[in-house]
Parts: structure tokens; C-alpha cells; sequence
């Protein structure tokens, strides 16, 4: 069965390193979205991507964050430089269709963040 | 602004009783509701959506626009059913989803 891949599982960095996450959705997902979840609350949409294109990046902190996808296949997302608030987990998830009509978003395993 | 609010952050009940989870929404437009599970130690899942009108392992959740709620209900609880549950909501063409918090459902033997 087809998922979302993210590396690292687990990262530990300290504050003001720069760290980088990657995502491979599932192949033919034309839409990928990288989400924030501190502990205790739920996932919250950083960016999202139709193909190669970012189609919503309101909630990302753009002095330090950056996501790309250049391909329109598998993405990454950096953040320079890191912050004690930065700790996380980042969940990557994609979906099949882009425009009209819902399809459900598979999600990856997450990458947890620890900045120390 | 969208929002969704799940009051609930733990809720306890024996096996065989009824359970029901709270997810109130607002939003100005025709949102599409979802929820998503969490199993220990597994990936966030898509539970159901609401414009299927469907019943997941024995779950169902009714879209009530007056009340603006979208209520996960199950009438009798398993063990298994023990998991992080989240509502969330889009807009049409699935556009900015937003997630609740979250409610952790415990089910006690």
C-alpha cells in the first residue's frame, strides 16, 4: 500500500541551526501540505502545494521557514534559523485530485522536532 | 473565520456504552466536515466525511448547519476504539483544512 514518506523520523537541533524535512506523498498526489502540531493541540496548515505551485502559505512564519516543491513530486521544508518554539511535530500529508471535490489526505509518520 | 472546537480534550467511558464527540464549527460558507484518527503509534486517518453519509467501524457523525456541529457518535464502544480523534473542516475543493484539537477517547474494560 501506496504512503507519504518523511525523513527524519526524530531530529534534535540547536536553536539558531538550520534544519530541513523532507516529504515524498504518494505517487500521482497532485497536492501536498505540510502541517505544524505542538503538542496538546492539532495540526495546523503551514503551506500547501497544488503540483509545484504554493497555493496557501498564510500561516507560514516566512522569515525563517521556507518550503518548496520544485518538481511537483516530493518537497522540503526548511527553517533557518530554529527557535525553542519550533519544537513540533511537522506532518506531511497529500491528496489525488486538485480543484473541485474533497479527496481524503493521506498523512506520513511526522518528523518531531526538538530544538535545544 | 474558520474554527473548530472540540470541547472535549479526554473522554473516558466503559465498553459497550455510547459515546459521542463534540465538534462545533464556524464558518460563513458550506465547509466540508471531516474526522481523522490517530492509533497509538500509527499515522493521522481519515475516519469519515461527511458528505459520504457513512458509517466507519460502527461511527457516524450528522452535519447539523443549525447547530453548526458535527457530532461523532458511536452506540456501543470497543476497546479498540481508543485513539486521538480530530475534527476538521475545509472548504469546498479541500482548500485550507483546519483541524480541532483534538479529543482523546479512552475506552475502559
Amino acid at each position: 500500500e501506496a504512503e507519504v514518506a518523511q525523513s527524519p523520523r526524530y531530529k534534535i537541533t540547536e536553536k539558531s541551526q538550520a534544519v530541513a524535512f523532507w516529504c515524498d506523498p504518494i505517487s500521482g498526489h497532485a497536492t501536498l501540505y505540510w502541517y505544524r502540531q505542538i503538542l496538546g493541540q492539532g495540526p495546523e496548515l503551514l503551506v500547501q502545494f497544488q503540483d509545484e505551485s504554493v497555493v496557501d502559505d498564510s500561516q507560514l512564519p516566512k522569515d525563517r521557514f521556507s518550503a518548496e516543491r520544485l518538481k511537483g513530486v516530493d518537497s522540503t521544508l526548511k527553517i533557518q534559523p530554529a527557535e525553542l518554539g519550533d519544537s513540533a511535530m511537522y506532518l506531511c500529508a497529500s491528496s489525488p485530485r486538485k480543484g473541485a471535490g474533497w479527496t481524503e489526505a493521506f498523512f506520513g509518520q511526522g518528523t518531531r522536532l526538538t530544538v535545544v | 473565520a474558520q474554527r473548530v472546537t472540540q470541547p472535549e480534550k479526554l473522554l473516558s467511558v466503559f465498553k459497550g456504552a455510547p459515546v459521542e464527540l463534540k465538534c462545533n464549527y464556524s464558518y460563513s460558507g458550506s465547509p466540508e466536515l471531516f474526522w481523522y484518527v490517530q492509533y497509538s503509534r500509527q499515522r493521522l486517518q481519515l475516519l469519515l466525511r461527511h458528505i459520504s453519509r457513512e458509517s466507519i467501524k460502527g461511527f457516524t457523525a450528522d452535519l447539523n448547519k443549525g447547530e453548526t456541529s458535527f457530532h461523532l457518535k458511536k452506540p456501543f464502544a470497543q476497546e479498540e476504539d481508543s485513539a486521538m480523534y480530530y475534527c476538521a473542516l475545509s472548504r469546498t475543493g479541500g482548500f485550507k483544512t483546519i483541524f480541532g484539537a483534538g479529543t482523546r477517547l479512552f475506552v475502559k474494560a
